[in-house]
């Protein structure tokens, strides 16, 4: 079963803000939400992630709901080069159990297109 | 840093030849991932590797398939013998895990494509 859920495909205009959603209804209470994006021929690039509190950065914003069954990532002024696919991922990190750390599950994502 | 480095760029094979693919984590990094993409099955986590030792090669598709990690600054992915369907861009990923506020940094990819 899928842990997230994402659109397959989302436009925004240049300088706008981007709002990409993600559903995660069955995330555990350990369970961080990563969002990677993977620009055409590039390899995927770590954006941000977070387990309860909003977070924020160079790049963009995460708002976890309070019940944290969903997520959204935010890019405050979308540029051309923000065109890619976004893949919003849960996963569960343990840095001190000395368990093997599970490999991220990459789904579809969405592919976000930034309209000049 | 220079980042993970991937090489080659690009492969083009004939069916039955060995391939070997190599990757450099950055340095000091503990984990070790392989990732395949196509476009019918996305992106899909091969075998990872931590501290040289590999913990979870369950997404290893066949016997064809091996991976190494002889130190911990050098990584192979070697296919023995090549089918077309073994097509794909493959990845390397490295992490140092053990901090949780921490993603994992992806290499370029080899495109392999095997006629």
């Amino acid at each position: 079963d899928a842990k997230t859920t994402q659109p397959p495909s989302m436009d925004c205009a240049e300088g706008r803000a981007a709002n990409l959603p993600c559903n995660h209804s069955t995330i555990s209470g350990n369970e961080y939400v990563y969002w990677y994006r993977q620009i055409h021929s590039q390899g995927p690039q770590y954006i941000i992630h977070g387990l309860k509190n909003n977070e924020t950065n160079e790049m963009a914003s995460l708002i976890i709901t309070e019940d944290r069954k969903s997520s959204t990532l935010i890019l405050p002024h979308a540029t051309l080069r923000d065109t890619a696919v976004y893949y919003c991922i849960v996963r569960v990190a343990e840095p001190y159990s000395g368990g093997g750390a599970d490999g991220l599950t990459f789904g579809k994502g969405t592919h976000l297109i930034i309209q000049p | 840093d220079a980042g993970v480095i991937q090489s080659p760029r690009h492969e083009v094979t004939e069916m039955g030849q060995e391939v070997t693919l190599r990757c450099k984590p950055i340095s000091g990094h503990d984990y070790l991932f392989w990732y395949r993409q196509t476009m019918m099955r996305g992106l899909e986590l091969l075998i990872y590797f931590n501290n040289n030792v590999p913990i979870d090669d369950s997404g290893m598709p066949e016997d064809r398939f091996s991976a190494k990690m002889p130190n911990a600054s050098f990584s192979t992915l070697k296919i023995q013998p090549s089918e077309p369907r073994d097509s794909a861009v493959y990845f390397c990923a490295s992490s140092l895990f053990l901090q949780p506020n921490y993603g994992y940094t992806f290499g370029s990819g080899t495109r392999l494509t095997v006629v």
